[in-house]
């Protein structure tokens, strides 16, 4: 059985801060995948990134960053210097072969401006 | 362009009278599956299906149904809606690999009367 924990039900913060989502995951697979989606407010599913459980780089995209850490169990995602159109809200979620995604509760990130 | 569409976007129904969410995929992905959404908890899964006439259940399965006679599409079927499933759906498709992207429709919001 899969279970994500996203503690932060909603977080608001000051456009131009940082922010952290964080994400813990379980899982028995040894080999799995973790996703995160961004849920805007005119609610479509956007995909943002995907990581393989045997890679533990950090990844960077913009003003996204991504800390993997599988000792810990843990994905979490970093905006820098937060912006308007950040306000959305954010789902972690594994993935395995035989095992379609399953989503943690989310966090509703506002950005205030 | 790949799309995964779904249909219609919004329903109003009543109590106990069938209705169907269709779902089309053009990406000749074999794997399909449905979500429903509501406020505080996430996304959960309620079929999926591997490939044609492969279907199975996914965590909240009570008061649907689902066929995959072709693999391009996977509907959802309710056949007597009741209150508690109003929600937002999600149909969604993938390859066969566990790293590979799910790709959303844009959701069905239905509401039962």
């Amino acid at each position: 059985a899969q279970k994500v924990t996203q503690a932060q039900t909603e977080i608001s913060v000051v456009e131009k801060e940082d922010v952290t989502l964080d994400c813990v995951y379980e899982t028995r697979d040894t080999t799995y995948y973790l996703f995160w989606y961004k849920q805007p407010p005119s609610g479509e599913l956007v995909f943002l990134i995907r990581r393989n459980s045997f890679d533990e780089q950090n990844e960077i995209s913009g003003r996204y960053s991504w800390n993997f850490q599988k000792s810990t169990s843990s994905f979490n995602f970093t905006i820098t210097a937060s912006q308007v159109v950040d306000s959305a809200v954010y789902f972690c979620a594994p993935q395995t072969g035989a095992n379609n995604l399953f989503f943690g509760t989310g966090t509703r990130l506002t950005v205030i401006p | 362009e790949a799309q995964v569409t779904q249909n219609p976007r919004y329903l109003i129904t009543v109590t106990g009278k069938k209705l169907t969410v269709t779902c089309s995929q053009n990406m000749n992905h074999e794997y399909m599956s449905w979500y429903r959404q509501d406020p505080g908890l996430g996304l959960r899964q309620i079929y999926y299906s591997m490939n044609v006439e492969v279907t199975d259940k996914g965590d909240v399965p009570e008061g649907y149904k689902v066929s995959r006679k072709e693999k391009r599409n996977f509907p959802l079927i309710l056949e007597s809606p009741s209150p508690n499933q109003t929600s937002l759906y999600f149909c969604a498709s993938r390859g066969g690999s566990g790293s590979d992207i799910q790709y959303f429709g844009a959701g069905t919001r239905l509401s039962v009367l």
